[in-house]
């Protein structure tokens, strides 16, 4: 069955640094998301993506963070200049139109 | 805006007994409503969601949840618990009335399944 894969599962940075977060969406899906949850706390939505441009983007995603679909596979989500505040484990999500499928997630340690 | 509540962080079972997990949600549209289910160090995976079809819905593994408009309640039931169904478990709503809008998560129960 097919599934959504991240990468790396978990990556640890220094403050200010940059990361690029990658996931594979299931290869006919045609809108992503990103998602995070910090340690504790609910599931944010971040970032929704169609047709290789952000459909919706929450308060959370600010300049910091940008998404990309580089080629026909990979989704990535970067951040520019890492704060402390941004460790939490990062979920990818894909969807052909009526359920969102997850990925296992990145989790990201901002040190 | 849409938002969920799911009563209990932590809920223990005993092997065999029934499963009861509650979510209240708040929307301005007709829901979708999904709940998820997270096993350690793994993504989150869909149990069951409800899209306006029939308001009892049936999922994997033996659950199912009901919709009640009156109660603006999605709970999750099991009838029988079984060891392998220890996990964390979320509700969601979807966005705009719409299965392709942003999800909104409760902040998850931890079932706990006692031999």
């Amino acid at each position: 069955e097919p599934e959504v894969t991240q990468t790396p599962s978990h990556q640890v940075t220094q403050m200010g640094q940059e990361v690029i977060l990658r996931c594979v969406p299931i290869s006919n899906h045609l809108y992503f998301y990103w998602y995070r949850q910090i340690l504790g706390q609910k599931v944010e939505f971040l970032v929704s993506f169609y047709n290789n441009e952000i459909s919706e983007k929450s308060e959370i995603f600010d300049d910091q963070f940008s998404v990309e679909r580089p080629d026909g596979s990979n989704f990535t989500l970067k951040i520019r200049s890492t704060k402390l505040e941004d460790s939490a484990m990062y979920f990818c999500a894909s969807t052909p139109g009526d359920t969102q499928y997850f990925g296992p997630g990145t989790r990201l340690t901002v040190l | 805006a849409q938002s969920v509540t799911q009563l209990g962080s932590h809920v223990s079972v005993s092997e065999g007994a029934l499963v009861l997990l509650r979510c209240n949600y708040s929307s301005s549209v007709p829901p979708y409503l999904f709940w998820y289910v997270q096993y350690p160090n793994q993504g989150l995976q869909l149990l069951l969601k409800y899209t306006s079809a029939a308001t009892l819905v049936k999922g994997i593994n033996g659950f199912e949840a009901e919709f009640k408009k009156s109660e603006t309640s999605f709970h999750l039931t099991k009838p029988s618990a079984h060891m392998r169904d220890a996990a964390e478990y979320f509700c969601a709503v979807s966005d705009r009335g719409s299965t392709l809008g942003r999800l909104y998560f409760g902040r998850g129960t931890q079932l706990t399944v006692w031999p």
